[in-house]
């Protein structure tokens, strides 16, 4: 069974631009949450969704923005890129139709804001 | 409250040793306490998870330590293998709140052999 399949891998970006990152969950999952990872944060939820609508969300400004598809795949979109932005964004899948599901992650899309 | 506090930042294990990481809460209305474990390059993956009805659950060489009134949880790797050399992260959830993982600030952790 196909793991939760990331791309791109690396993003280079300068500031002001956007940015989006695709994530397409494992076969039969209905859910997909996006994470950012950095040094000094660590590991933050950014949004959950689920049969196409947002159904939790962070604590990130309005610039952090996502959809998910008839087929379960998401997008996860950046407007205005900050430097702050730079860190590596995790996507993450489970089926969705129980609380505190196992989440199986992707391997992250690497971005850079220069 | 809603932050939960890992420690150490990284530790030091010698091959067939025991490694313990702690975390700590403040948020009672958590009831969901996973560990995930990161290498290099990959997303975390889930190593074993409990929730506060149980003081403790142990798969394989790992083990969750739960102590309720104290609000504290443990991981305990038995037989501390190089391969275990990676980032430890807990986390904690509440069920309403679906996939959002409160997660701690990871434990890099290296076994010498």
């Amino acid at each position: 069974k196909a793991g939760v399949t990331q791309t791109p891998r690396y993003l280079i970006k300068t500031r002001g631009q956007q940015v989006t990152l695709s994530c397409s969950p494992i076969s039969g999952h209905r859910s997909v949450s996006w994470y950012q990872q950095t040094p000094g944060q660590g590991l933050q939820f950014l949004f959950e969704y689920f049969s196409e609508t947002q159904r939790n969300k962070g604590n990130f400004p309005g610039r952090f923005s996502g959809r998910q598809f008839s087929n379960s795949r998401s997008e996860m979109n950046v407007s205005t890129l900050e430097l702050g932005d730079s860190a590596l964004y995790l996507c993450a899948s489970s089926l969705g139709s129980a609380t505190n599901e196992k989440l199986f992650f992707g391997s992250g899309t690497q971005l850079s804001v220069l | 409250q809603q932050q939960v506090k890992q420690s150490p930042q990284s530790l030091i294990v010698q091959k067939g040793g025991i490694s313990i990481i702690n975390c700590a809460y403040e948020n009672t209305a958590f009831d969901y306490f996973p560990w995930y474990q990161q290498f290099p390059g990959k997303g975390p993956a889930l190593l074993i998870a409990i929730r506060p009805d149980v003081s403790e659950k142990k798969e394989g060489r790992f083990t969750i330590s739960f102590n309720k009134s104290a609000k504290q949880f443990s991981l305990h790797i038995m037989d501390s293998q190089p391969g275990d050399s990676a980032t430890y992260f807990c986390a904690a959830s509440i069920g309403q709140a679906g996939t959002a993982l409160i997660f701690g600030k990871g434990t890099t952790l290296s076994v010498s052999s």
